[in-house]
């Protein structure tokens, strides 16, 4: 099974502040198709998950452009270059290219 | 406007079965895949099953194989999953996802809970 290894599990940062969270896996994500499945999730407090990031890198309608997905083969990051207070919650990557289909193990977004 | 709502969910004694529904609107479901993602209390997500949009293909993760079966029909724009011999560590919050490689929408999530 491919494992991704999410760090750091927590954050505590102040509004205005950048965040990157990274998310490696133990295997290369690039489909035989020359794609790579991995999409970033959020899931805010009481609520269900929702996508941001998709195809590595693509954002989601509607998500701002604080927002970037990057990386490649088995390194991968998300940023925020300002965090705001709608930001908090856990961020999972999910890795769809092989299967067991696997996700990273969380980063808790905290406002400090 | 998608969505994807679960049902069939509640408290069942260890070794007892459920089957859990996910029923879709706002897209031609029968065009997409559709995932089975579950989170117990305070843990993270864990994918466990998927099924091609034509029924041709299903998988499972190692957890649920042999006890699980995702199911789907078309005609209804519903998603199943049968649960079998259920025990205390199902115990989760279930989700239903759309799409294959890119899932997008998740669905709000139904509640399992296995204990005597």
């Amino acid at each position: 099974d491919v494992v991704m290894t999410q760090t750091p599990v927590s954050l505590s940062l102040a509004i205005g502040q950048p965040a990157s969270i990274s998310c490696k896996s133990s295997q290369s994500l690039v489909h035989s198709d020359g794609k790579t499945y991995l999409s970033w999730i959020l899931q805010r407090p009481g609520q269900s998950p929702k996508r941001l990031i998709y195809l590595l890198s693509k954002l989601d309608s509607g998500v701002p452009d604080r927002f970037s997905g990057s990386g490649s083969e088995t390194e991968f990051t998300l940023k925020i270059s300002r965090v705001e207070a709608d930001d908090l919650g856990v961020y999972y990557c999910w890795q769809t290219t092989h299967f067991p289909n696997t996700f990273g193990a969380g980063t808790k977004l905290e406002l400090k | 406007e998608v969505q994807l709502v679960e049902s069939g969910g509640g408290l069942v004694k260890p070794g007892s079965s459920l089957k859990l529904s996910c029923v879709a609107s706002g897209f031609t479901f029968s065009t997409y895949g559709m995932h089975w993602i579950r989170q117990a209390p305070k843990k993270g997500l864990e994918w466990i099953a998927l099924i091609y949009s034509d029924n041709t293909n299903k998988y499972y993760a190692d957890s649920v194989k042999g006890r699980f079966t995702i199911s789907r029909d078309n005609s209804k724009n519903t998603l199943y999953l049968e649960m079998n011999s259920l025990r205390s560590e199902d115990t989760a919050m279930y989700y239903c996802a759309k799409g294959r490689y890119n899932p997008d929408y998740w669905g709000q999530g139904v509640m399992v809970t296995v204990s005597s």
